[in-house]
């Protein structure tokens, strides 16, 4: 049964670390995507790559994150410094990229808390 | 932006039919509509996806009408097990808008 992974869980910092979290997509999917989920405002889309290349990150405050992909297996987003108001769950997706539409498969996230 | 309205919440008993309604006015010609669930502490998942008229899978129906700008999404006879926050997206890979996932509707089935 194919699963996006995440790593790690759960993070607990203190503000003004760096903080980099981790995601492999299913094997063979050319689409990843990352999300932030906070009570407030619910899921948002922070990043989206597609064949490892970026076409979306408007979604993400450009001067303390940034989101890679080193390789097909791999997908990071990085926070530094990090702020408390970073405090969510970060989710990764994956895709198979069709034309019309891409369904898009879930990590299980991680729970990042910056004291 | 093809945005979506749906419920903030409904209630339900088991073993009831439960029928979420989305409303999307904007939708483009290219946009399909998909549902995704989503547990606590967990990712959201996809349920189902259509363009027109209904579509069904094991899990649910999905029902839209000929003017596209609104679409129901069916759950026969609910248990426990469904409570859960329901999303519904509308976008493709040409309007990008396939990313919003608005409020969700919370769902939350009584014994």
């Amino acid at each position: 049964d194919a699963r996006v992974t995440q790593t790690p869980r759960d993070k607990v910092t203190e503000m003004g670390q760096e903080v980099t979290m981790r995601c492999q997509p299913i094997l063979g999917h050319n689409t990843v995507f990352w999300y932030r989920q906070t009570m407030m405002q619910g899921l948002e889309l922070l990043a989206y790559f597609r064949n490892r290349a970026p076409l979306d990150d408007s979604g993400m405050p450009k001067d303390r994150f940034s989101a890679e992909m080193p390789d097909a297996t791999l997908a990071t987003l990085k926070i530094q410094p990090s702020e408390p108001r970073d405090s969510a769950v970060y989710f990764c997706a994956s895709g198979l990229g069709l034309a019309e539409t891409d369904t898009q498969y879930f990590g299980p996230g991680t729970r990042l808390t910056v004291l | 932006l093809a945005k979506t309205t749906q419920p903030i919440s409904m209630d339900s008993y088991e073993g009831q039919e439960v029928n979420i309604t989305c409303s999307h006015n904007n939708i483009a010609t290219n946009d399909y509509i998909t549902w995704y669930q989503q547990f606590p502490s967990q990712g959201p998942r996809f349920i189902i996806q259509g363009y027109k008229t209904k579509v069904t899978n094991e899990v649910a129906s999905l029902f839209i009408p000929a003017d596209r700008k609104s679409s129901t999404l069916s759950l026969p006879r609910v248990s426990l097990s469904d409570t859960a926050v329901y999303y519904c997206l509308v976008g493709s890979q040409n309007t990008g808008n396939q990313f919003y996932f608005g409020t969700g509707t919370s769902l939350t089935v009584i014994p």
